[in-house]
């Protein structure tokens, strides 16, 4: 079983819909959560970061880390044909020496 | 412009040719970390360094060797590459305090025939 757990989609919706990505994980020593995006044929960049349990808002992008479920979730509102990416969540522990990255998330958003 | 470089962006090569992936950035940072990316495996990690002269393997280290002699730079070497290395490599680096917010380079894609 991976440490990280993310359905690969695609995930196709239309413009202007309110799209949910989540990741599960098995290791309780996970303590900071991240959601990347990357674009065809690029490296990802950081989209959203939190840091144990709760929420976090940045524009139209919302994470979620709820840690007693070992669950993360970013949410997109009014979403973009720009936002059509791969979404891949990463997360570490304490010690901070390394991600662990799910394998990604497909998105599409048809115009 | 704060970034991460590497050259080249894509290379074809064969069994047992040895070869250097460049990585650089211009941001001062003290952590710099190389990761493959394979389909449904997502991105893991081959090798990190923490700072000059300080390196230690990730998750897949197998195959690959890495130095830092110089900030900047965090070249990635593959004494002798095999089929099984033929995959999408990623640079990233960060402030020491803060390797779980990496910036990563564009991606080198490498095939091994």
């Amino acid at each position: 079983q991976k440490e990280v757990e993310q359905d690969p989609g695609p995930l196709s919706v239309p413009e202007g819909a309110i799209v949910s990505l989540n990741c599960t994980y098995s290791n309780s020593a996970f303590q900071y959560f991240m959601w990347y995006r990357q674009y065809s044929r690029k490296g990802p960049e950081l989209l959203m970061y939190t840091y144990s349990s709760g929420n976090k808002e940045d524009g139209r992008f919302t994470a979620q880390v709820d840690k007693s479920s070992k669950y993360i979730s970013l949410f997109i509102r009014d979403s973009q044909p720009s936002d059509s990416a791969t979404y891949l969540c990463a997360m570490s522990g304490t010690g901070r020496r390394a991600l662990t990255f799910g394998s990604g998330t497909r998105l599409q958003v048809q115009p | 412009e704060a970034q991460v470089t590497q050259n080249p962006r894509y290379l074809i090569t064969v069994t047992g040719k040895k070869l250097t992936v460049t990585c650089s950035q211009n941001m001062n940072h003290e952590y710099m970390s190389w990761y493959r990316q394979d389909p449904g495996l997502g991105l893991r990690q081959i090798y990190y360094s923490m700072n000059v002269e300080v390196t230690d393997k990730g998750d897949v280290p197998e195959g690959y060797k890495v130095s830092r002699k110089e900030k900047r730079n965090f070249p990635l070497i593959l004494e002798s590459p095999s089929p099984n290395q033929t995959s999408l490599y990623f640079c990233a680096s960060s402030t020491s305090g803060r390797t779980d917010t990496q910036y990563f380079g564009p991606g080198t894609r490498l095939t091994v025939l």
